[in-house]
């Protein structure tokens, strides 16, 4: 399976401030068609994930565009330009292009 | 689009798990979407499980394919999950979820999860 390895476990964040997290991957998910398959999920507090990314750098429908992820090969990260309250909670990375699909351990961001 | 998983709460050991995903706002016949189960257990990492395409294809985690039927009803609009021979491990909370499987692979809508104890 490719393991998914973020950093760090945990980030406290100052609201205005940037931030960001980083993922790597056990293996390439650089695919044949040119896209690297990494996505970001967001879990907040008793809620469900939510889509944030997808193929490391599109920005799910809704959004907001100070969050913007980058990278290639096995290195990968999601930014934050100026964190709100309400980002606060498990950010997770995911691979979906070698089965199984599979997670990071998850980055747990809270306000200081 | 909203999914809503349904259950029981507490499964014996060595018993089978069976879970329902009751889809609501389309339609799983004929949808593009495909439909998954992913869980977190209780400290850990979220884990893929299986997905079932609106025809029937299904996709399985290596990890657990032993154990594990997805399937659709497609004439009340629901998939379900089966987990055979459940142990402590199993414990966690399950969502269903629409899946891209196309040049977009991701998990798109969730469920709001359910959370699953295997105990005695």
């Amino acid at each position: 399976d490719v393991v998914m390895t973020q950093s760090p476990l945990s980030l406290p964040v100052t609201p205005g401030e940037p931030a960001s997290i980083s993922c790597r991957s056990s293996q390439s998910l650089l695919y044949t068609n040119g896209y690297n398959y990494v996505n970001w999920y967001l879990q907040k507090p008793g809620q469900s994930p939510q889509l944030l990314i997808y193929l490391t750098s599109n920005r799910a429908s809704g959004v907001p565009d100070r969050f913007s992820g980058s990278g290639s090969g096995t290195d990968f990260t999601l930014r934050i330009s100026r964190v709100e309250a309400e980002d606060v909670g498990v950010y997770y990375c995911m691979q979906p292009l070698r089965s199984p699909w599979t997670f990071g351990q998850g980055t747990k961001v809270e306000i200081k | 689009l909203q999914l809503q998983e349904s259950g029981p709460g507490l499964v014996k050991p060595s018993e089978t798990l069976s879970l329902t995903c009751t889809v609501s706002g389309d339609y799983i016949s004929g949808s593009s979407f495909f439909w998954g189960w992913t869980r977190q257990p209780p400290g850990k990492r979220l884990e893929w499980i299986g997905t079932i395409s609106s025809s029937g294809t299904t996709y399985y985690n290596p990890s657990l394919t032993s154990r594990i039927t997805v399937s659709v009803d497609t004439s009340k609009n629901q998939f379900s999950l089966k987990l055979t021979s459940v142990i402590a491990a199993d414990t966690g909370v399950y969502y269903c979820a629409t899946e891209r499987r196309d040049s977009f692979n991701y998990i798109d809508q969730w469920g709001q999860g359910i959370l699953v104890t295997v105990s005695s």
